[in-house]
Protein backbone atom coordinates (compact mmCIF):
# COMPACT_ATOMS: atom_id res chain seq x y z
CA UNK A 1 0.00 0.00 0.00
CA UNK A 2 1.07 3.35 -0.66
CA UNK A 3 1.08 5.72 2.36
CA UNK A 4 0.31 9.43 2.23
CA UNK A 5 1.67 11.81 4.81
CA UNK A 6 0.48 15.45 5.11
CA UNK A 7 1.93 17.98 7.13
CA UNK A 8 1.20 19.97 8.76
CA UNK A 9 -1.64 18.37 10.32
CA UNK A 10 -3.31 22.07 11.49
CA UNK A 11 -2.31 25.08 10.76
CA UNK A 12 -3.53 29.00 12.06
CA UNK A 13 -3.05 31.08 9.44
CA UNK A 14 -4.83 35.37 8.95
CA UNK A 15 -6.73 36.35 5.60
CA UNK A 16 -4.03 37.07 3.37
CA UNK A 17 -1.26 34.61 4.27
CA UNK A 18 0.62 32.46 2.01
CA UNK A 19 -0.13 29.33 3.40
CA UNK A 20 1.42 25.75 1.94
CA UNK A 21 0.51 22.43 2.95
CA UNK A 22 3.00 19.10 2.12
CA UNK A 23 2.15 15.62 1.63
CA UNK A 24 4.85 13.40 0.81
CA UNK A 25 4.19 9.67 -0.48
CA UNK A 26 5.45 6.04 1.01
CA UNK A 27 6.83 5.39 -2.88
CA UNK A 28 6.81 7.09 -5.77
CA UNK A 29 3.75 8.35 -7.35
CA UNK A 30 5.27 9.92 -10.53
CA UNK A 31 2.44 12.98 -10.83
CA UNK A 32 -0.46 10.57 -9.89
CA UNK A 33 -1.52 13.47 -6.89
CA UNK A 34 -4.37 15.76 -6.65
CA UNK A 35 -5.80 17.69 -3.90
CA UNK A 36 -8.95 18.11 -2.30
CA UNK A 37 -10.65 20.69 -0.14
CA UNK A 38 -13.85 19.89 2.50
CA UNK A 39 -15.76 21.52 4.52
CA UNK A 40 -17.83 20.49 7.41
CA UNK A 41 -20.50 18.85 6.82
CA UNK A 42 -19.85 19.06 3.18
CA UNK A 43 -18.00 16.33 0.35
CA UNK A 44 -14.56 17.31 -0.71
CA UNK A 45 -14.14 19.22 -4.13
CA UNK A 46 -11.09 18.91 -6.62
CA UNK A 47 -8.47 21.37 -6.47
CA UNK A 48 -5.81 20.21 -8.50
CA UNK A 49 -5.48 17.19 -10.23
CA UNK A 50 -1.87 15.50 -11.74
CA UNK A 51 -0.33 17.49 -9.18
CA UNK A 52 -0.10 20.90 -10.89
CA UNK A 53 -3.40 21.31 -13.11
CA UNK A 54 -6.35 23.77 -11.31
CA UNK A 55 -9.33 22.58 -11.86
CA UNK A 56 -12.15 24.58 -13.44
CA UNK A 57 -13.73 26.83 -11.78
CA UNK A 58 -11.16 26.65 -8.69
CA UNK A 59 -9.38 30.35 -8.16
CA UNK A 60 -5.63 31.09 -9.43
CA UNK A 61 -4.78 31.49 -5.79
CA UNK A 62 -4.46 27.60 -5.84
CA UNK A 63 -1.61 26.04 -7.16
CA UNK A 64 0.28 22.39 -6.47
CA UNK A 65 3.85 21.26 -7.50
CA UNK A 66 6.26 18.33 -6.89
CA UNK A 67 6.36 14.60 -8.58
CA UNK A 68 7.39 11.46 -7.05
CA UNK A 69 7.07 11.49 -3.70
CA UNK A 70 6.97 14.98 -2.83
CA UNK A 71 4.19 17.41 -3.34
CA UNK A 72 2.99 20.70 -2.27
CA UNK A 73 -0.07 22.93 -2.20
CA UNK A 74 -0.21 26.91 -2.01
CA UNK A 75 -2.92 29.13 -1.46
CA UNK A 76 -1.00 31.93 -2.18
CA UNK A 77 -3.36 34.35 -0.72
CA UNK A 78 -5.38 33.45 2.09
CA UNK A 79 -9.35 33.90 1.69
CA UNK A 80 -12.20 33.43 4.48
CA UNK A 81 -13.74 30.93 2.22
CA UNK A 82 -10.41 28.73 2.31
CA UNK A 83 -10.71 27.70 5.88
CA UNK A 84 -11.19 24.27 5.21
CA UNK A 85 -9.22 20.59 5.50
CA UNK A 86 -7.49 20.17 2.71
CA UNK A 87 -6.29 16.38 1.89
CA UNK A 88 -4.08 14.99 -0.87
CA UNK A 89 -5.33 11.43 -2.97
CA UNK A 90 -2.93 9.71 -5.19
CA UNK A 91 -3.60 7.79 -7.75
CA UNK A 92 -0.69 5.46 -8.86
CA UNK A 93 -1.65 2.62 -7.28
CA UNK A 94 -5.34 1.58 -6.05
CA UNK A 95 -6.04 5.12 -4.59
CA UNK A 96 -5.04 6.77 -0.78
CA UNK A 97 -5.58 9.76 0.71
CA UNK A 98 -3.48 11.66 2.80
CA UNK A 99 -5.16 12.12 6.96
CA UNK A 100 -5.87 15.77 6.05
CA UNK A 101 -4.77 19.54 7.13
CA UNK A 102 -7.21 21.25 8.63
CA UNK A 103 -6.65 25.32 7.85
CA UNK A 104 -8.00 27.56 10.79
CA UNK A 105 -8.35 31.47 11.44
CA UNK A 106 -5.76 32.93 13.68
CA UNK B 1 -23.69 18.77 -15.03
CA UNK B 2 -23.54 15.54 -13.00
CA UNK B 3 -25.21 14.91 -9.77
CA UNK B 4 -24.96 11.93 -7.70
CA UNK B 5 -26.66 10.96 -5.00
CA UNK B 6 -27.10 8.05 -2.36
CA UNK B 7 -29.24 6.35 -0.79
CA UNK B 8 -29.92 3.70 2.16
CA UNK B 9 -30.52 2.77 5.17
CA UNK B 10 -28.48 5.13 7.97
CA UNK B 11 -28.80 2.48 10.99
CA UNK B 12 -27.39 -0.99 10.16
CA UNK B 13 -26.58 -4.42 12.83
CA UNK B 14 -23.41 -5.32 13.27
CA UNK B 15 -22.86 -8.82 11.51
CA UNK B 16 -24.96 -7.54 8.92
CA UNK B 17 -24.58 -6.14 5.41
CA UNK B 18 -24.95 -2.23 4.71
CA UNK B 19 -26.18 -1.57 1.34
CA UNK B 20 -26.18 1.74 -0.73
CA UNK B 21 -27.21 3.10 -3.96
CA UNK B 22 -26.01 5.83 -5.97
CA UNK B 23 -28.50 7.84 -8.63
CA UNK B 24 -25.96 9.22 -11.11
CA UNK B 25 -28.45 12.40 -13.12
CA UNK B 26 -27.00 14.78 -15.90
CA UNK B 27 -24.87 12.04 -17.89
CA UNK B 28 -24.74 8.61 -18.83
CA UNK B 29 -23.14 6.33 -15.89
CA UNK B 30 -21.43 4.50 -19.19
CA UNK B 31 -18.60 6.04 -19.58
CA UNK B 32 -15.88 6.95 -16.26
CA UNK B 33 -15.32 5.11 -13.35
CA UNK B 34 -17.60 5.18 -10.44
CA UNK B 35 -16.06 5.13 -6.70
CA UNK B 36 -17.51 4.55 -3.17
CA UNK B 37 -15.70 6.68 -0.58
CA UNK B 38 -16.23 6.54 3.28
CA UNK B 39 -15.05 8.97 6.09
CA UNK B 40 -15.52 7.73 9.47
CA UNK B 41 -16.96 10.69 11.92
CA UNK B 42 -13.74 12.82 12.59
CA UNK B 43 -10.97 11.25 10.70
CA UNK B 44 -10.00 10.89 7.00
CA UNK B 45 -11.11 9.68 3.77
CA UNK B 46 -10.79 5.68 2.50
CA UNK B 47 -11.35 4.72 -0.70
CA UNK B 48 -13.52 1.52 -0.97
CA UNK B 49 -13.71 0.66 -4.81
CA UNK B 50 -14.83 1.56 -8.17
CA UNK B 51 -17.24 -0.32 -11.12
CA UNK B 52 -16.86 0.77 -14.60
CA UNK B 53 -17.61 -0.39 -17.94
CA UNK B 54 -21.05 -2.48 -16.92
CA UNK B 55 -19.40 -4.63 -14.61
CA UNK B 56 -15.33 -4.58 -13.69
CA UNK B 57 -14.63 -3.85 -10.50
CA UNK B 58 -11.28 -2.65 -8.74
CA UNK B 59 -11.70 -2.56 -4.50
CA UNK B 60 -9.25 -1.47 -1.83
CA UNK B 61 -7.27 -4.59 -0.56
CA UNK B 62 -8.02 -3.75 3.08
CA UNK B 63 -12.08 -3.92 2.37
CA UNK B 64 -11.99 -6.51 -0.45
CA UNK B 65 -13.01 -9.91 0.81
CA UNK B 66 -16.40 -7.89 2.31
CA UNK B 67 -16.74 -5.11 -0.90
CA UNK B 68 -18.98 -5.61 -3.88
CA UNK B 69 -19.94 -2.56 -5.98
CA UNK B 70 -22.32 -2.93 -9.03
CA UNK B 71 -23.91 -1.29 -11.63
CA UNK B 72 -27.30 -1.07 -13.53
CA UNK B 73 -26.65 0.72 -16.95
CA UNK B 74 -30.43 0.75 -16.96
CA UNK B 75 -30.89 2.36 -14.05
CA UNK B 76 -28.38 4.90 -14.25
CA UNK B 77 -27.07 3.61 -10.80
CA UNK B 78 -24.10 2.26 -9.00
CA UNK B 79 -24.29 0.29 -5.61
CA UNK B 80 -22.27 -0.78 -2.73
CA UNK B 81 -22.45 -3.86 -0.39
CA UNK B 82 -20.26 -4.36 2.60
CA UNK B 83 -21.12 -7.49 4.48
CA UNK B 84 -20.49 -8.68 8.02
CA UNK B 85 -20.02 -4.80 9.28
CA UNK B 86 -18.83 -3.66 12.47
CA UNK B 87 -18.85 -0.25 14.43
CA UNK B 88 -15.44 0.30 12.52
CA UNK B 89 -17.91 0.57 9.31
CA UNK B 90 -19.91 3.47 10.87
CA UNK B 91 -18.91 6.60 8.34
CA UNK B 92 -20.71 8.69 6.09
CA UNK B 93 -20.47 7.15 2.79
CA UNK B 94 -19.83 9.08 -0.53
CA UNK B 95 -20.54 7.92 -4.29
CA UNK B 96 -18.13 10.17 -6.62
CA UNK B 97 -17.50 9.97 -10.04
CA UNK B 98 -13.59 9.54 -11.26
CA UNK B 99 -12.63 12.03 -14.35
CA UNK B 100 -9.39 11.32 -16.04
CA UNK B 101 -6.96 13.79 -17.19
CA UNK B 102 -4.80 12.45 -20.57
CA UNK B 103 -1.15 13.51 -21.30
CA UNK B 104 0.83 10.64 -22.06
CA UNK B 105 -1.00 8.47 -19.42
CA UNK B 106 -4.56 8.82 -17.75
CA UNK B 107 -4.86 10.90 -14.68
CA UNK B 108 -7.70 10.05 -12.40
CA UNK B 109 -9.15 12.48 -9.96
CA UNK B 110 -12.72 12.61 -7.90
CA UNK B 111 -14.41 15.44 -9.86
CA UNK B 112 -17.77 14.93 -8.43
CA UNK B 113 -19.25 13.99 -5.64
CA UNK B 114 -22.29 13.08 -3.87
CA UNK B 115 -23.20 14.95 -0.84
CA UNK B 116 -22.66 11.63 1.75
CA UNK B 117 -25.32 9.97 3.66
CA UNK B 118 -24.24 8.65 7.28
CA UNK B 119 -24.46 4.99 7.87
CA UNK B 120 -24.45 4.02 12.10
CA UNK B 121 -23.44 0.20 12.73
CA UNK B 122 -25.26 -0.57 15.96
CA UNK B 123 -27.25 -2.98 17.35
Amino acid sequence: DIQMTQSPSSLSASVGDRVTITCRASQSVSNYLNWYQQKPGKAPELLIYAASSLQSGVPSRFSGSGSGTDFTLTISSLQPEDFATYYCQQSYSFKTFGQGTKVEIK
Amino acid sequence: QVQLQESGPGLVKPSETLSLTCTVSGGSISSYYWSWIRQPPGKGLEWIGYVYDSGFTNYNPSLKSRVTISEDTSKNQFSLKLSSVTAADTAVYYCAREGYFFDTTAHWYFDSWGQGTLVTVSS
